[in-house]
């Protein structure tokens, strides 16, 4: 049973640049999260995404966006991109139902430095 | 608003002593609480929750956790520490919404 997969693995974009993240969650699971960890902290959280609907937002600007299709894979999209947006992205999947519903399960992440 | 706090940025022990990691929580509502273990290049590992029920939860590998309400406390521990638990250690809450709020994380060392 494969586990949360994202990639790519590494990327280096420069400054203005746009950027693609790519999750695919556990098997079974329909709910997906996005989180950005910044160098020496914890992650913080950008997103979610359920029944391919934004379901909650953190506290980041509109440059972030998403997208949930319908076989529960999500993208993570950052436009304009700034120096301060290097760091380690990751996507977490959980269920709606079940026992299991409040664990979220990550992948290994997306670092992404930008230049 | 939801927020964790994890007082100790380092954790060291010796092989084979008891391993405690701190955290305490702000929620508005009911908390979920969760740890989770973070290894060199890797995402995070899922360990234990707590949601309801009995104060002391049992994990992964050999890690349990106490919910203290009074307090506001969820420590992690183990008994005996093993040099493979050297790792970067998150608390982790989320009360009726959908997000996880994280600490900024605790690196524990264990030395043989």
């Amino acid at each position: 049973d494969a586990g949360v997969t994202q990639s790519p693995t590494h990327l280096i974009k420069t400054r203005g640049q746009q950027v693609t993240l790519r999750c695919s969650p556990k098997s079974g699971h329909d709910t997906v999260s996005w989180y950005q960890q910044a160098l020496g902290q914890g992650p913080q959280f950008i997103f979610q995404y359920y029944e391919e609907e934004e379901r909650q937002r953190g506290n980041f600007p509109d440059r972030f966006s998403g997208h949930q299709f319908p076989n529960y894979s999500s993208e993570l999209n950052v436009n304009a991109l700034l120096l301060g947006d290097s760091a380690l992205y990751l996507c977490a999947s959980s269920l709606t139902t079940g026992g299991l519903k409040n664990i979220q399960y990550f992948g290994a992440g997306t670092r992404l430095s930008v230049l | 608003a939801q927020s964790v706090a994890q007082p100790e940025d380092q954790v060291n022990v010796a092989e084979g002593n008891p391993l405690t990691v701190k955290c305490t929580y702000s929620v508005s509502g009911n908390p979920y609480l969760f740890w989770y273990v973070q290894y060199p290049n890797r995402g995070l590992q899922f360990l234990l929750k707590y949601i309801t029920g009995d104060n002391l939860v049992k994990g992964s590998y050999g890690f349990e956790a106490e919910f203290n309400k009074s307090q506001t406390s969820f420590h992690l521990k183990k008994p005996s520490a093993l040099v493979s638990d050297s790792a970067l250690y998150f608390c982790a809450v989320r009360d009726n919404d959908y997000k996880l709020s994280f600490g900024a994380g605790t690196t524990v060392t264990v030395r043989a």
